[in-house]
């Protein structure tokens, strides 16, 4: 079983909808990110958590200590939204502040 | 430039060869990463520099795999006897210090043929 797992896998919207992406993880973190990656190009950081709720425009993430889980909000979703969406995690208990990354969902968003 | 530089972005080799893959991080991070990320699926840890040493090495999948950090800036990933399945998206990341967002590169795309 992977220590971050993220659902859906993909996920198709209509443009307006309102989005959630979440992930999953199963060891103590001392960080959780939020990634974007478009076709063909780099990664690009959203957020850094480690407690409660951030918000960028119109994305919004929130973070659960004791259940071990993430969701990422998109509000009034926009087909240049449509990319990769990776959790990755920075593990609490070593030395280093490596990811560890979801598998990612694929969002389409339609005109 | 200001963000994570990485040369070449594709890179096209045939099975046996040997390669090197360049990361240029931001300008003062102390921390430098290499991921792989296969088709499909999210990046891997291969390994960690905090400074000019590889603090954390462990995500090299064999001996045939190699890097550098020389002077602290600049990073150089090596292949030996490339294999098909090392066929993947190289990339690197830099931070700051250890702790906080990594920045990465846009990645080296290696196709062993």
């Amino acid at each position: 079983k992977n220590e971050v797992e993220q659902s859906p896998q993909n996920l198709t919207a209509q443009e307006g909808e309102f989005i959630t992406i979440n992930c999953s993880y199963s060891v103590g973190i001392s960080a959780l990110h939020w990634l974007q990656q478009h076709p063909g190009g780099g990664i690009v950081s959203l957020f850094m958590l480690s407690s409660g709720k951030k918000k960028h425009g119109r994305l919004i993430a929130t973070i659960n200590i004791q259940e071990k889980h993430s969701s990422l909000h998109i509000t009034a979703s926009h087909p240049r939204d449509s990319a990769v969406y990776i959790c990755a995690v920075t593990r609490g208990d070593s030395g280093t502040y490596k990811y560890i990354f979801g598998t990612g969902t694929r969002l389409k968003v339609l005109a | 430039g200001a963000g994570v530089s990485q040369t070449p972005s594709n890179k096209v080799t045939e099975k046996g060869k040997y390669v090197e893959l360049r990361c240029d991080p931001i300008s003062g991070h102390t921390a430098l990463y290499w991921y792989r990320q296969s088709l499909g699926q999210g990046p891997e840890f291969l390994i960690y520099f905090q400074g000019t040493g590889a603090a954390d090495d462990s995500g090299l999948p064999n001996d045939r795999f190699f890097a550098v950090r020389p002077e602290g800036s600049v990073s150089t990933l090596k292949i030996q006897r490339t294999e098909r399945g090392d066929s993947a998206v190289y990339l690197c990341a830099s931070s700051r210090t250890g702790y906080g967002a990594q920045f990465f590169g846009p990645g080296t795309r290696l196709t062993v043929l």
